[in-house]
């Protein structure tokens, strides 16, 4: 395997379900990320870890819980979801060096949520 | 904090036209800009970024992007449309010391007629 892999691809839950979405990445980067692709929406940041820590949280509802137990697996664990939280999650990595935020993200091929 | 602006969320060219993919940027220090494009059913790709130095960037797939600070500008331009250069794009801004993560515009479909 290479890059970043996500898994499942697609997903249907009903809004008292739990699952979890998973995220890989082969690439030996020291960053993940977590962003939601909406239809004629702006890609939403939700989570960064950085060495295994988080960094960012973008005000994202508690019904959606990241976990980073190494610096090489993300997960987001889903909780009592709205319809409204139907989307694409994309996954990303990156190697972050320094202070700089000129790092390149590389991204999975994301996995599609749906919420009945 | 950072942002952009794709103007036109559809773009249509004839095979062999010109692509001009327009993005604006928002930023209050020195921005790093990017472009990646993103294929049905794939995630993003990146097409080049701009840091420091040159002004004009060349990327994959024949495409180039210009970065004016004057116009805080930052479009994205390939002589001649293939085919396959339908796809959704998208602009996106980070700065030093911003974080890592970039800000991302609303995207671009680009549709090529034959």
């Amino acid at each position: 395997e290479t890059g970043v892999t996500q898994t499942p691809r697609h997903l249907v839950m009903g809004m008292t379900n739990k699952k979890s979405l998973k995220c890989e990445q082969h690439l030996g980067h020291n960053a993940m990320y977590w962003y939601k692709q909406s239809a004629k929406k702006p890609l939403e940041l939700m989570f960064v870890y950085n060495f295994k820590e988080q960094t960012e949280n973008n005000s994202v509802p508690s019904r959606f819980s990241p976990e980073c137990p190494n610096s090489s697996h993300l997960f987001l664990h889903l909780h009592t979801l709205q319809p409204e939280d139907s989307a694409l999650y994309l996954c990303a990595s990156s190697q972050v060096a320094g202070i700089s935020g000129a790092n390149v993200l590389t991204f999975g091929a994301g996995s599609r949520l749906t919420v009945l | 904090a950072q942002s952009v602006t794709q103007l036109g969320s559809h773009v249509s060219v004839s095979e062999g036209a010109l692509v001009l993919l327009r993005c604006n940027y928002s930023s209050s220090v020195p921005p790093y800009l990017f472009w990646y494009v993103q294929y049905p059913n794939q995630g993003l790709q990146l097409l080049l970024k701009y840091t420091t130095g040159a002004t004009l960037v060349k990327g994959i797939n024949g495409f180039e992007a210009e970065f004016k600070k004057s116009e805080t500008s930052f479009h994205l331009t390939k002589p001649s449309a293939h085919m396959s250069d339908a796809a959704e794009y998208f602009c996106a801004v980070s700065a030093q010391n911003s974080g890592y993560a970039l800000n991302f515009g609303k995207g671009t479909s680009l549709l090529v007629t034959p």
